[in-house]
């Protein structure tokens, strides 16, 4: 099947450690991206890679990092920066062309404890 | 800043009832406007979308209006079923470049049975 792969679904930190969230697909997608979402407040993105070894900062990127080392990955690094990381995180990928959909992952709760 | 801006934050409707949900955007640069549903614990999955050279679009029971000049767009789900209830964001990017999609803030459908 083809699609978007989060893990974990379900993630606990302790303040003050770095976590990292998985993200793969095997859509031979082009585009990715990092969404945080809360309560009241949409998807604000994160960070997003058009292409392998690049990548640029979103509307929130503060307290996060990622890279994208290969086509289908693209990991995201919470770190201890982050002041307020609780919250849901969703992935996505989109190819090139233009009005072609822009699928997501089913997303990582991430919870600071 | 907020690009996009969608109301309301909560709708109940009846069932057999029109859902309606508003959304306004800024940047007259955005050139397509989809729509996602979300179910609790899931990623959102696209449910609708259009180009501003069109003034409507349906697909099924969903209609999306739109309005150039007064940048807005909404989203109507005809005869809803319970099976509608979940949380739906508009969204609109630039389909040059990044395609980086700006969401609304969401709206918690319920349709009462």
């Amino acid at each position: 099947d083809g699609g978007i792969t989060q893990s974990p679904k379900y993630l606990f930190r302790k303040e003050g450690q770095n976590v990292t969230l998985s993200c793969e697909q095997n859509l031979n997608h082009d585009a990715m991206y990092w969404y945080r979402q809360d309560p009241g407040q949409g998807l604000r993105l994160i960070y997003y890679s058009q292409i392998v070894n690049d990548f640029q900062k979103g509307d929130i990127a503060e307290g996060y990092s990622v890279s994208r080392e290969k086509k289908e990955s693209f990991p995201l690094t919470v770190t201890s920066a982050q002041k307020n990381p609780t919250a849901f995180y969703l992935c996505a990928s989109k190819d090139g062309r233009a009005t072609t959909e822009a699928f997501f992952g089913q997303g990582t709760r991430l919870t600071v404890v | 800043q907020q690009q996009v801006k969608q109301s309301p934050q909560s709708l109940i409707v009846q069932k057999g009832g029109i859902s309606i949900i508003n959304c306004a955007y800024e940047n007259t640069a955005f050139d397509y406007f989809p729509w996602y549903q979300q179910f609790p614990g899931k990623g959102p999955a696209l449910l609708i979308a259009i180009r501003p050279d069109v003034s409507e679009k349906k697909e099924g029971r969903f209609t999306i209006s739109f309005n150039k000049s007064a940048k807005q767009f909404s989203l109507h789900i005809m005869d809803s079923q319970p099976g509608d209830s979940a949380t739906y964001f508009c969204a609109a990017s630039v389909l040059q470049g990044a395609q980086k999609l700006v969401f609304g803030q969401g709206t918690r459908l319920t349709i009462n049975p």
